[in-house]
């Protein structure tokens, strides 16, 4: 069935070092994007990207990086410069026009935690 | 600057009565505005939308109402369930040029229906 995957489920790493989080849909939507949620905060846009190999940043996108090579694929890397980098991390996706189009599916969430 | 609030972190409710859940924009470029809800260490999961030339849209025991004027709009849950349970977050989308798809997202209402 369709939907979309991140994974892993739980993540950690050393300060200093860069990660990437895996996120892949079969939806067949156009548009995918990153965000980030931290206690008592909504979520928050990184990077976003409407179309295969163009991105555009988000509200919070220092110290991360994205690539889109394929359509159902869209990793975020974060990196060290990201001085946060601690947070729960959801990929969503959507379709850009007809029905639905407003409406972005979001997948499980990657808990990332940097000591 | 925060386009959209939702000024109330938690709201208690008994199951069976009505939960109202509210949002405020700031924003008049805003063209739809949809409502999620989230279980912890869970992605959201889309629950209701509204158009902005509309001012109900109701589905089952969930409607949303809009007022343009006062840039406020709820989210009404009759009867409330304790499956309920969950952040709820209040989001919109603009339409200004390249952020066509961009959702700005509320830092969400934490509900608890009690049996």
């Amino acid at each position: 069935d369709g939907g979309i995957t991140q994974s892993p489920k739980y993540l950690f790493r050393k300060e200093g070092q860069n990660v990437t989080l895996s996120c892949e849909q079969n939806l067949n939507h156009d548009a995918m994007y990153w965000y980030r949620q931290d206690p008592g905060q909504g979520l928050r846009l990184i990077y976003y990207s409407q179309i295969v190999n163009d991105f555009q940043k988000g509200d919070i996108a220092e110290g991360y990086s994205v690539s889109r090579e394929k359509k159902e694929s869209f990793p975020l890397t974060v990196t060290s410069a990201q001085k946060n980098p601690t947070a729960f991390y959801l990929c969503a996706s959507s379709p850009l026009a007809g029905k639905g189009s407003y409406e972005q599916y979001f997948g499980p969430g990657t808990r990332l935690t940097v000591t | 600057d925060q386009q959209v609030k939702q000024n109330s972190p938690s709201l208690s409710v008994q199951e069976g009565r009505i939960s109202i859940l509210n949002c405020d924009y700031t924003n008049s470029m805003f063209d739809y505005f949809l409502w999620y809800k989230k279980y912890p260490a869970e992605g959201p999961t889309f629950l209701i939308s509204i158009s902005s030339i509309k001012d109900k849209n109701e589905d089952g025991r969930f409607t949303v109402f809009l007022n343009k004027s006062a840039k406020h709009l709820s989210l009404h849950i009759v009867p409330s369930q304790p499956g309920d349970s969950a952040v709820y977050f209040c989001a919109a989308r603009g339409t200004r040029g390249g952020s066509n798809y961009k959702l700005t997202f509320g830092k969400g209402t934490l509900l608890t229906v009690n049996p």
